[in-house]
């Protein structure tokens, strides 16, 4: 069965300091991976995902992932964040095919101090 | 273009009574999944329908939770009876074949 760990619940950063948020997945073929944010109130927003082709993908608001197959992690980062960065980051891995369901990690509480 | 929207945005009821969310995917979307976060859990997947057809209900947790999705269009997942663990945010998302999943605002549930 596919997983994904996020092993950090809560982190706080400064304004303008760089971030890097954890994803290691299981998952027995090529995963398709995304990241998700949610701001307070609001919905799932889709960051940026990895299907295919270059491991170093970008996505809005800043934010780059990573797959890196050998280490088996998606880490989300971006060079600096912004106060309105401040929300929960979600990873997930879907399944065989573009349409499949997602398994998302525990979520990642990013604070980001002044 | 309109995303996916939910209704109601929260809900409270009493343990027992029934309780019928229902969302709209983005026009055009024949994915429709829906997904549940119970307060300090992780987010997992209930179900999904393609066009009016369940393609996977695998994350239903029991047969007091039914979903519909009547002429391929909107969707209702019905809670009956409620219980107090039914509580959480419950997600609606769509999505094109080749696409990513689009995802609502979600429907908060309190059960007393």
């Amino acid at each position: 069965a596919q997983s994904v760990t996020q092993p950090d619940i809560h982190i706080t950063v400064s304004e303008g300091a760089s971030l890097e948020l954890r994803c290691n997945y299981s998952y027995g073929a090529t995963p398709y991976l995304f990241w998700y944010v949610q701001s307070p109130g609001q919905g799932l927003q889709l960051l940026l995902k990895y299907f295919s082709g270059d491991t170093l993908v970008q996505g809005i608001k800043g934010f780059e992932a990573e797959f890196k197959r050998s280490q088996s992690s998606f880490n989300l980062r971006k060079p600096s964040v912004h106060w309105s960065d401040a929300a929960e980051y979600f990873c997930a891995v879907g399944g065989w095919s573009t349409a499949s369901k997602l398994t998302f990690g525990t979520g990642t509480r990013l604070q980001v101090t002044l | 273009e309109a995303g996916v929207t939910q209704f109601p945005s929260h809900s409270v009821i009493e343990k027992g009574q029934t309780v019928t969310l229902r969302c709209d995917p983005i026009s055009g979307h024949d994915n429709l999944y829906w997904y549940r976060r119970v307060m300090g859990k992780e987010i997992k997947f209930l179900l999904h329908f393609v066009k009016e057809s369940k393609q996977d209900e695998s994350g239903m947790p029991n047969n007091r939770f039914l979903a519909e999705r009547t002429g391929g269009t909107y969707s209702t997942l019905k809670v009956q009876p409620a219980e107090l663990e039914d509580s959480g945010v419950y997600f609606c998302a769509s999505s094109q074949d080749t696409g990513s999943q689009y995802f609502g605002p979600g429907t908060r549930l309190l059960v007393l």
